[in-house]
């Protein structure tokens, strides 16, 4: 039973096209978040939500839009996708909203975006 | 901000011990973590420690924790193939609920 999932794993896309990542995390935890990991493997928070709200919105194109429906979801919809844009997205969820506790985030296993 | 540093590589043999090195600059984080990537595959939580701690051991794997020096290390004893992974510092960035991570130190280990 995978506690964070996305879907889909590989996404392959033109440019200028939109497309959705989805998040489910069954862990039964607040807080969800999406990060990007680029070529060099450098990770970087994107947003994240507790229990439906927008906490934390880092310096993202508006082209990112993510969605929360329940707290249990947090999907990411990209619009006019670029070639700068490739990367691996992970979502990921955690217990508290602010502050963290001993287990940490857990991570889904990520979405590779390849934009051509 | 935060920033966290760690080297890129680093290549052992196997039954050696490895040491990862991360130095990060807000010393006023709460938890610091080690997260491990497989290739191909998600981050795994291996560890933490408390920042309250100097040493936390956990089978295989000691965090030694320099909170003067905002030094953190994860030492891995016996190392085996299977360890060949990326290993990613990540302090907890203090009052904002996200962790920045470091690069990553890709450890390859060799028979």
């Amino acid at each position: 039973d995978t506690a964070v999932s996305q879907t889909p794993k590989y996404l392959v896309t033109q440019m200028g096209n939109d497309k959705s990542i989805k998040c489910e995390q069954n862990l039964g935890h607040d807080t969800m978040y999406w990060y990007k990991q680029d070529s060099k493997k450098f990770l970087k928070i994107m947003f994240s939500y507790n229990n439906k709200e927008l906490i934390i919105n880092e310096t993202v194109p508006n082209r990112f839009s993510p969605k929360s429906p329940d707290k249990a979801h947090l999907n990411l919809h990209i619009n006019s996708l670029e070639l700068g844009d490739s990367a691996v997205y992970f979502c990921a969820s955690s217990q508290g909203a602010w502050g963290s506790d001993v287990y940490g985030y857990t991570f889904g296993s990520g979405t590779r975006l390849t934009v051509v | 901000g935060e920033d966290v540093e760690q080297s890129l590589f680093l290549s052992v043999r196997e039954g050696d011990s490895s040491v990862i090195n991360c130095t990060y600059t807000d010393s006023s984080s709460t938890y610091l973590y080690w997260y491990k990537q497989e290739p191909g595959a998600g981050l795994q939580l291996l560890t933490y420690i408390f920042s309250n701690m100097d040493m936390k051991q956990d089978q295989r794997l000691t965090v030694l924790l320099n909170k003067k020096d905002k030094h953190l290390s994860l030492r891995i004893a016996d190392t085996q193939t299977g360890d060949s992974a990326i290993y990613f510092c990540a302090p907890e960035a203090p009052y904002t609920d996200k962790l920045i991570f470091g690069t990553g130190t890709r450890l390859q280990v060799f028979p």
